[in-house]
């Protein structure tokens, strides 16, 4: 069955560096998304994107925060200069267009830690 | 604003126990729920939806859930707990509108079923 994948699994910066958080979503997926998970706290929506344009973004993703589809396969997450409270489990998720196409499907997240 | 709430954060149940997991959210209109379960190390994977229909919705591993509208629930279910069933649980909203669609998830509860 086809999965979401996420690179890397695990990743530790420092304060003030640039992280890019990978995602292959599910080949036929047209829709695109990043959740983030603080330590503790809920599953949060970071972003939307569809047609190689953001849809809908949250208030915490601020100009610190870019997305980018590079080519017909991966998604990534970038954060420009991390901050402390920017760690947490980011995960991706795809969806089709159609036949059951509300279902998002998550890939195993990647968790940051930004020292 | 609309919310999502899970009334337990953590459960312990022993193996052959009946499980109820509670859910609520806010929003007044037209919604899909959903519950996700996450298991140790494992990425977000779908038990089960609602989207329209029949309100006893059944999902896999033998969960299902009641879509309850005058109470605004959706608690998820399962007659027998394993210890295998040992997880993390999230009940989510989607708000269809203009096809982007993002989830907004509950707390989540941990199950810990001893064997």
């Amino acid at each position: 069955e086809p999965e979401v994948t996420q690179t890397p699994s695990h990743q530790v910066t420092q304060m003030g560096q640039e992280v890019i958080l990978r995602c292959v979503p599910i080949s036929n997926h047209l829709y695109f998304y990043w959740y983030r998970q603080i330590l503790g706290q809920k599953v949060e929506f970071l972003v939307s994107f569809y047609n190689n344009e953001i849809s809908e973004k949250s208030e915490i993703f601020d100009d610190q925060f870019s997305v980018e589809r590079p080519d017909g396969s991966n998604f990534t997450l970038k954060i420009r200069s991390t901050k402390l409270e920017d760690s947490a489990m980011y995960f991706c998720a795809s969806r089709p267009t159609s036949g059951g196409g509300e279902t998002q499907y998550f890939g195993p997240g990647t968790r940051l830690l930004v020292l | 604003a609309q919310s999502v709430s899970q009334h337990n954060h953590h459960v312990i149940l022993s193996e052959a126990a009946s499980l109820e997991l509670g859910c609520n959210y806010s929003y007044g209109g037209t919604v899909n729920l959903f519950w996700y379960v996450q298991y140790p190390g494992q990425h977000l994977q779908l038990l089960l939806k609602y989207f329209s229909g029949d309100p006893l919705v059944k999902g896999i591993k033998g969960f299902e859930a009641e879509f309850i509208k005058s109470k605004f629930s959706f608690n998820l279910r399962k007659p027998s707990v394993q210890w295998s069933d040992t997880a993390e649980y999230f009940c989510a909203v989607l708000r269809p509108s203009g096809g982007y669609n993002k989830l907004i998830f509950g707390a989540g509860t941990r199950l810990a079923v001893h064997p």
